[in-house]
């Protein structure tokens, strides 16, 4: 069983709608979790941290962490192209960080 | 505001030569961590290091692959005897404490000929 679970997607969204995406993992002592925004070609990118139950906004962006489900989401709002990248979600347990393999995401003009 | 910092960017190596990828942590940062990405695939932890210190290398390969963060200067990833399955991107990650937020470097690109 893997550490963290994304869906490879690819997903696809219109621009100016909301783009869902969903992270599981595994260990229930996991600590801190954090979304990266990667872009081809490039080395990834903060765009979120959560570390308590509920949401987090930020801009456009927000985090929705359920540690009773061991579930974490990134939603985006009024998605443009520029979001067009790989977002990948991390775990920290507190020995070590855990990444999915990332979720492809296509923002359609 | 130096970030984290990798160099060189772009390294081609024939089999059977070293590669030695090299990472300044950002400013401030003691906790360094390298990772490897091949092609569509996601990012696999190797090395989680402190200052004169390895203490995570569970994901490293036990030949071949050597890392270390001296007192002074960057953190060293040395790859001995390259092999075509070495050619990938390799990130460094810094982060201020072991539990929190990694800002990643540029990466190096390995490519084994």
């Amino acid at each position: 069983q893997k550490e963290v679970e994304q869906n490879s997607g690819p997903l696809s969204v219109p621009e100016g709608a909301i783009a869902s995406l969903n992270c599981t993992y595994s260990d229930r002592g996991s600590q801190s979790f954090f979304w990266y925004r990667q872009y081809s070609g490039k080395s990834p990118e903060l765009i979120m941290f959560i570390y308590s139950n509920g949401d987090k906004e930020d801009g456009r962006f927000t985090a929705q962490l359920n540690k009773a489900s061991q579930y974490v989401s990134l939603l985006i709002r009024d998605s443009q192209p520029s979001d067009s990248a790989t977002y990948l979600c991390a775990v920290n347990t507190g020995n070590q960080f855990y990444f999915g393999t990332g979720t492809s995401l296509t923002v359609i003009p | 505001n130096a970030g984290v910092m990798q160099n060189p960017r772009h390294l081609v190596r024939r089999r059977g030569q070293e590669a030695r990828l090299r990472c300044s942590p950002m400013k401030g940062h003691s906790h360094v961590y390298w990772y490897r990405q091949l092609p569509e695939e996601g990012l696999k932890f190797m090395v989680y290091l402190q200052k004169e210190n390895i203490i995570d290398e569970s994901g490293m390969p036990k030949e071949r692959f050597s890392a270390e963060f001296p007192k002074e200067g960057p953190s060293i990833l040395r790859i001995q005897q390259v092999v075509r399955g070495d050619s990938a991107a390799y990130f460094c990650a810094s982060s201020a404490a072991d539990r929190e937020t990694q800002y990643f470097g540029p990466g190096t690109r390995l490519l084994v000929l």
